[in-house]
């Protein structure tokens, strides 16, 4: 089975500052890891995905994540943060194989002020 | 042109009503899922099809039925509805049942009174 813990509900940054979302996973077999985000009253998109090929992953607008398996952990980190980046993120994990499905964690609110 | 679209955008209905969101994709996709997410917006797999064939059930009430008239859609139908089904329901799509690249539609707002 697997599961992610994104540390932090809410998340407030300047505009300009660097921007770090936790997220932590627990996973019996090699994971997938996922960050995708959901701007107010919209589907959730994919900003970048894991899959082993490389630990530090580069995604859309300027974030990008890093695999750490020591401290089972896949961060989401951008240098500077835009006024345009306030949404909320979803870290999530599957299992390899068929039929996987994505477990989410329970989501961070970036706020972005200026 | 809309790569996963669902209808309706928002639905208010009674309890005990019964009804139906749709999900159409234009993708070309495989495989075809439903999302519930809470008010706390906690997301949760419902239900999969992957080529029309349900692969993914996850503990739902059987009020709950998905239909899946080909791969390009996959429709949730509710029965007697209920004050806790109230919720965002999100359809989405992938290209094959391993690829969890998801892309979502826009989500249908379910308030049940």
């Amino acid at each position: 089975a697997q599961s992610v813990t994104q540390l932090g509900s809410h998340v407030s940054v300047s505009e300009g500052a660097l921007v770090l979302l936790r997220c932590n996973y627990s996973s019996s077999v090699p994971p997938y890891l996922f960050w995708y985000v959901q701007y107010p009253n919209q589907g959730l998109q994919l900003l970048l995905k894991y899959t082993s090929a490389a630990t530090l992953v580069k995604g859309i607008n300027g974030f990008e994540a890093e695999f750490k398996k020591s401290e089972t952990s896949f961060h989401l980190t951008k240098p500077s943060a835009h006024m345009s980046d306030a949404a909320e993120y979803f870290c999530a994990v599957s299992g390899t194989g068929t039929a996987s499905k994505l477990t989410f964690g329970t989501g961070t609110r970036l706020q972005v002020t200026l | 042109d809309t790569a996963v679209s669902q209808t309706p955008k928002y639905l208010v209905t009674q309890m005990g009503n019964d009804k139906s969101i749709k999900c159409e994709q234009n993708l070309g996709h495989d495989t075809m899922y439903w999302y519930k997410q809470d008010s706390k917006k906690f997301l949760k797999i419902m239900f999969s099809y992957n080529n029309k064939e349900l692969i993914i059930n996850e503990t739902v009430p059987n009020r709950f039925s998905p239909k899946s008239p080909d791969k390009a859609h996959l429709n949730l139908h509710i029965n007697s509805l209920e004050l806790g089904d109230s919720a965002v329901y999100f359809c989405a799509s992938s290209l094959g049942a391993g690829n969890e690249k998801l892309f979502f539609g826009s989500g249908t707002q379910l308030s049940v009174l």
